[in-house]
């Protein structure tokens, strides 16, 4: 296990629920990320909170909400969500290559498999 | 920005052949360069990384090489097992002043016995 853990593993929500997707980590680290992860595309970097201070936002949706109440936990919530919004939800965390100067290595959860209906 | 381009998308090989896949880069500047497994269900794991400041990293059967003049790296499996099977992602990112890795497109590696 890397130290990062998400519940629910696996969520289907109608495109009117909301609902919270959840991280922790287990490592010590100081910023967290939530990933896209869409069949045959790269990894979409989401949101990025570094000392719980979102510090990219990487224009998605407003219909994403994260919230980061401390270095060690990582929400997602969602509302009014589309069918295209189905993919693999990954949280990670790392030490902040910014604010340390190091490598930041980022350390990756199982991932929330979000389906849209 | 950053963009990552990685080569095959798929690749099968018999076991205990070697398989090979490669990534380019675009922004010079970038200098931090790890790749990750992901098996099925699971997240991405870090399986070597390599930094600009070398040219070849190796780990038991796992190896990277970095040319930094052509911004290409790849990453090398030696002896492969049945249990290498999975999706391995490239990224890059210029350590100290950008958070944000990106990521290759990934190559399903498949192991035949």
């Amino acid at each position: 296990e890397t130290g990062v853990t998400q519940t629910p593993r696996h969520l289907v929500m109608g495109m009117t629920n909301k609902k919270s997707l959840k991280c922790e980590q287990h490592l010590g680290h100081n910023a967290m990320y939530w990933y896209k992860q869409s069949a045959k595309k790269p990894l979409e970097l989401m949101f990025v909170y570094s000392l719980e201070e979102r510090v990219e936002n990487n224009s998605v949706p407003s219909r994403f909400s994260p919230e980061c109440p401390n270095s060690s936990h990582l929400f997602l919530h969602l509302h009014t969500l589309q069918p295209e919004d189905s993919a693999l939800y990954l949280c990670a965390s790392s030490q902040d290559p910014v604010l340390a100067g190091g490598w930041g290595t980022q350390y990756f959860g199982p991932g929330t498999r979000l389906t849209v209906l | 920005g950053e963009n990552v381009e990685q080569h095959p998308s798929t690749l099968s090989v018999q076991e205990g052949d070697s398989a090979v896949i490669k990534c380019t880069y675009s922004d010079s500047a970038s200098n931090y360069f790890p790749w990750y497994k992901q098996e099925l269900g699971k997240g991405p794991q870090l399986i070597i990384d390599i930094r600009s400041n070398v040219g070849e990293k190796k780990d038991q059967r796992i190896a990277v090489t970095l040319n930094k003049t052509a911004k290409h790296f790849s990453l090398h499996i030696t002896e492969t097992q049945p249990e290498d099977s999975a999706v391995y992602f490239c990224a890059a990112s210029i350590a100290g002043s950008a958070r944000q890795l990106t990521f290759g497109s990934g190559t399903q590696l498949t192991v035949l016995p």
